[in-house]
């Protein structure tokens, strides 16, 4: 079974610096999709990024971006320029690909933002 | 361009009741998954329903059950109640793309359902 796990519960950035969340997962599949996914206070889930595993760029989306690396089966999400808007709930999700209608994602117990002013 | 929404908010409930919950889906999506997501875990899935019928089914007792309807909106069903249902319900949508699955689930804002 696919694992996903985040080891830092709670992390904290200076508005302005940046900061990087890791992830790590466990599967023997060799395609896959990975995603960050934030949780603000108001509890929606919103789309961070994504990354397909076949693709050997790492996805870039305005200040954030991630270093995937397979091998290592590793997925860290880097903020840039961290805004007071960033702080929340970030979960990493892994989704097999399994080409047919039941694609669930995996989550990992997630890490808590703050942005220090 | 509606987005996934869910209904109610928030519910409360005692032990032993039944609830249903309410997702209708981005417009254009066709599949939508349910997660439980309890206090200060990551969300955890339940089933995800295409074409009506129920294609997965995460580690819920039977106790859980759904619905889809033609216009592709579903129900999360929950019965007899236990104190440990209580958390925030997720309903996610997406697309199935035919040979390739389902692209990327977007999420409602939940359904807080508290069991006293």
């Amino acid at each position: 079974a696919q694992t996903v796990t985040q080891s830092q519960p709670e992390m904290s950035v200076q508005e302005a610096e940046t900061v990087t969340l890791s992830c790590t997962y466990d599967t023997s599949e060799s395609d896959y999709y990975l995603f960050w996914y934030k949780q603000p206070p108001s509890r929606q889930m919103i789309l961070v990024i994504r990354q397909e595993a076949y693709k050997q760029q790492n996805a870039t989306e305005n200040r954030f971006s991630v270093n995937f690396q397979k091998a290592a089966k590793s997925f860290s999400l880097k903020i840039s320029d961290s805004q007071l808007g960033d702080a929340a709930m970030y979960f990493c999700a892994y989704r097999g690909d399994y080409g047919g209608a039941t694609n669930k994602l995996i989550f990992g117990t997630g890490t808590l933002l703050a942005v220090q002013p | 361009d509606a987005g996934v929404t869910q209904s109610p908010t928030h519910l409360i409930k005692t032990r032993g009741q039944q609830v249903t919950l309410r997702c209708s889906p981005k417009s254009g999506h066709d599949t939508v998954s349910w997660y439980q997501q309890a206090l200060g875990q990551g969300p955890q899935f339940i089933f995800q329903y295409y074409e009506e019928e129920e294609r997965q089914r995460g580690n819920f007792p039977d106790r859980f059950s759904g619905h889809q309807f033609p216009n592709y909106s579903s129900e999360l069903n929950v019965n007899a109640l236990l104190l440990g249902d209580s958390a925030l319900y997720l309903c996610a949508s997406s697309l199935v793309i035919k040979g390739y699955g389902t692209d990327t689930q977007y999420f409602g804002p939940g359904t807080r359902l508290t069991v006293l």
